[in-house]
């Protein structure tokens, strides 16, 4: 596709369980980035991947928050025995290479999660 | 430690007056600074940006100014239209390395 697609579109949960999330960047942006935004704050940083690797993943909350990226393309975001304050707008963004990168990101429309 | 600030969480501007949406930042080593718009169940999409070598960025009625002295930005719409209604973020990065810091937003209200 044209832009940043990711899935599911909402996804609702029990505590406990464990939830992944799918992205799927724009073809040929090597950068890679989830944030997430909780209701009624701004967007805070969990890992960033340039290829398949992961240089910062500083922001990932607790060693619950997982992710990878395969092929240089597709990355899943893996949450394990999900806490209600997990609940979230999870963004992933796409970038080219960062080496001629301004900043400048182009996100997916998120995927809302809920924790009963 | 919130490096990029937004300490206004709203803005009503009436439609073809100016919106001025303001952001401070602690890191000085951030070098390039952007504005992010975000309609709701959308994702951010990127409006304007700046680097640190320029104080002014204009884009059609979109302008931002940087004042480094004082690690201060500034968006200006003008004039604001009904359809500029969204929550706006500022965003910055450092050179060569391109984790990007947002903000916590400014949700702005254009009135007809």
């Amino acid at each position: 596709g044209a832009g940043v697609s990711q899935s599911p579109s909402n996804k609702v949960t029990e505590k406990g369980k464990d939830v992944e999330l799918r992205c799927d960047p724009i073809s040929g942006h090597t950068a890679l980035y989830w944030y997430r935004q909780s209701l009624g704050q701004g967007l805070e940083f969990l890992i960033y991947f340039q290829g398949n690797s992961a240089p910062d993943k500083s922001g990932l909350p607790s060693d619950r928050f997982s992710a990878e990226r395969t092929g240089g393309s597709v990355s899943t975001l893996t949450i394990q025995r999900t806490q209600q304050e997990d609940s979230a707008v999870y963004l992933c963004a796409s970038s080219l290479d960062p080496a001629a990168n301004t900043g400048e990101l182009f996100f997916g429309e998120g995927s809302r999660l809920t924790v009963l | 430690d919130q490096q990029v600030k937004q300490n206004s969480p709203s803005l009503s501007v009436q439609e073809g007056r100016i919106s001025i949406l303001n952001c401070d930042y602690t890191n000085s080593m951030f070098d390039y600074f952007l504005w992010y718009k975000k309609y709701p169940a959308e994702g951010p999409t990127f409006l304007i940006s700046i680097s640190s070598i320029k104080d002014k960025n204009e884009d059609g009625r979109f302008t931002v100014f940087l004042n480094k002295s004082a690690k201060h930005l500034s968006l200006h719409i003008v004039p604001s239209q009904p359809g500029d209604s969204a929550v706006y973020f500022c965003a910055a990065s450092a050179g060569g390395y391109q984790k990007v810091t947002f903000g916590t937003g400014t949700k702005l209200q254009v009135i007809p």
